[in-house]
């Protein structure tokens, strides 16, 4: 139980266009959804929390324009880069956490970014 | 402020050695969990061990066991009998009370046959 996917699990793009990742909870309701980028051979950093149906929240640094979130369902959130540009070019990481274990995140797989 | 710290960017062992991963940590709440992650080439982030600081037993996963010293803000986590497979990016993270994860930095374990 308590799957998380994430979807692609890598993309590539040419600059200027926009790119959605979509994180869902296979089994069970996420009651948030986290979005973390990752340098290589660098620890997460947290971009946004979402709750379904709100606005995210922005970590500080974070252009919430560049970085659109939507949390529509209490299964799926996704993350669209927009106007992307290769200094966006990363590892995006989605977790979520249950209802009914809200002390855990459960860790999506990661989308690999790459903007030529 | 909330802080996770581990002070061991790189460790390397020899299969089937005993290997300790430090974490210290900061934080001004009275109950809290703390985590180790290990995320392999794969990148997937995987739960070795969970500890309730309310708890004072020590958590316990096969081979993979933790020190939790409260009093100290420590959380080591040791691996028994280590294995090729349990070279990873190993992270310890400490959960705030809006349920966001603090990271520290990772440790970077090469098991060495």
């Amino acid at each position: 139980g308590a799957v998380v996917s994430q979807h692609p699990s890598w993309v590539i793009c040419k600059s200027g266009t926009s790119v959605k990742i979509e994180c869902r909870s296979l089994d069970f309701q996420a009651t948030t959804m986290f979005w973390y980028r990752q340098f290589p051979k660098k620890s997460l950093m947290l971009m946004a929390t979402s709750n379904e149906g709100s606005k995210a929240t922005y970590e500080q640094g974070v252009e919430k324009d560049k970085f659109l979130i939507n949390h529509a369902s209490l299964t799926l959130s996704t993350l669209t880069v927009t106007s992307a540009h290769p200094e966006d070019s990363s590892f995006y990481i989605c977790s979520a956490n249950a209802l009914a274990v809200p002390n855990e995140q459960f860790f999506g797989p990661g989308t690999r970014l790459t903007v030529l | 402020a909330q802080t996770v710290t581990q002070s061991q960017p790189e460790m390397s062992v020899q299969e089937a050695e005993t290997v300790t991963l430090s974490c210290t940590y900061d934080t001004s709440e009275n109950n809290y969990y703390l985590f180790w992650y290990k995320q392999p080439p794969s990148r997937q982030m995987i739960l070795v061990i969970r500890q309730e600081a309310y708890k004072q037993q020590n958590a316990t996963e096969n081979r993979f066991s933790v020190n939790f010293q409260k009093a100290a803000k420590s959380f080591s986590l040791k691996i028994s009998d280590s294995q090729l497979g349990d070279t990873a990016m190993y992270f310890c993270a400490l959960l705030a009370s809006n349920y966001q994860l603090i990271w520290g930095a990772g440790t970077k374990l090469i098991i060495k046959p």
